[in-house]
């Protein structure tokens, strides 16, 4: 059980575009969905936290209008890149934090390696 | 001064070792400490969760907390090639508070 899924798995764009990258849950509900980046030999750096109907909390230094966050049904929350540049090339990972379950127990998707030219 | 350090490696051990992970931190209100392994080019999975001091084991993995030195371990026993990946620790206040990761520590295990 606690399966997150992401899609894609790997998006090569063009610098401007924007990209968008889905994280599910597929087997439990989760109120609360979390989003990161992880650039080379660095730590999972939290961007914002997504909650289910309302809208996503930001992490100081990460902005808002480049980074759409939608959270619209309990299974489901998306990350827009918007006009994306080359130093947005990272590996963005989501998390999900089961409703039901252990408050601070949060399950990982398999992340979204995201290239920039 | 990072809230958490860990030493990035890399750690070479070879097959059947005891491996010794660590953390330190600096914010004494941490209570959870969780440990994750992650695959190169995937995303955590998590090994070890504990909550407060004391020792929990599962396997051939045991996970130790001490909050008086503000230190973290994980130990795998008898180490396979398999174990060969990242080793995260992360841990935060509770409830729904923001967790905090290290940088990791990479293993790998020669057969």
């Amino acid at each position: 059980g606690a399966v997150v899924s992401q899609h894609p798995s790997r998006v090569i764009c063009k610098s401007g575009t924007s990209v968008k990258i889905e994280c599910r849950s597929l087997d439990f509900q989760a109120t609360t969905m979390f989003w990161y980046r992880q650039f080379p030999k660095q730590s999972l750096m939290l961007m914002a936290t997504s909650n289910e109907g309302s809208k996503a909390t930001y992490e100081q230094g990460v902005e808002k209008d480049k980074f759409l966050i939608n959270h619209a049904s309990l299974t489901l929350s998306t990350l827009t890149v918007t006009s994306a540049h080359p130093e947005d090339s990272s590996f963005y990972i989501c998390s999900a934090r089961n409703a039901r379950g252990d408050n601070n127990e949060q399950f990982f998707g398999p992340g979204t390696r995201l290239t920039v030219l | 001064q990072k809230e958490v350090e860990q030493d990035p490696g890399p750690l070479s051990v070879p097959e059947g070792a005891i491996v010794s992970l660590n953390c330190t931190y600096s914010n004494s209100a941490f209570q959870y400490f969780m440990w994750y392994r992650q695959y190169s080019r995937k995303g955590p999975e998590l090994l070890m969760y504990t909550y407060s001091s004391g020792n929990k084991e599962d396997g051939r993995f045991t996970a130790q907390v001490d909050k008086s030195s503000k230190y973290i371990s994980l130990f795998i026993r008898d180490s396979q090639p398999s174990d060969s990946a990242t080793y995260l620790c992360a841990m935060n206040s509770g409830g729904y508070q923001k967790v905090t990761f290290g940088i990791g520590t990479k293993l790998q295990v020669i057969p």
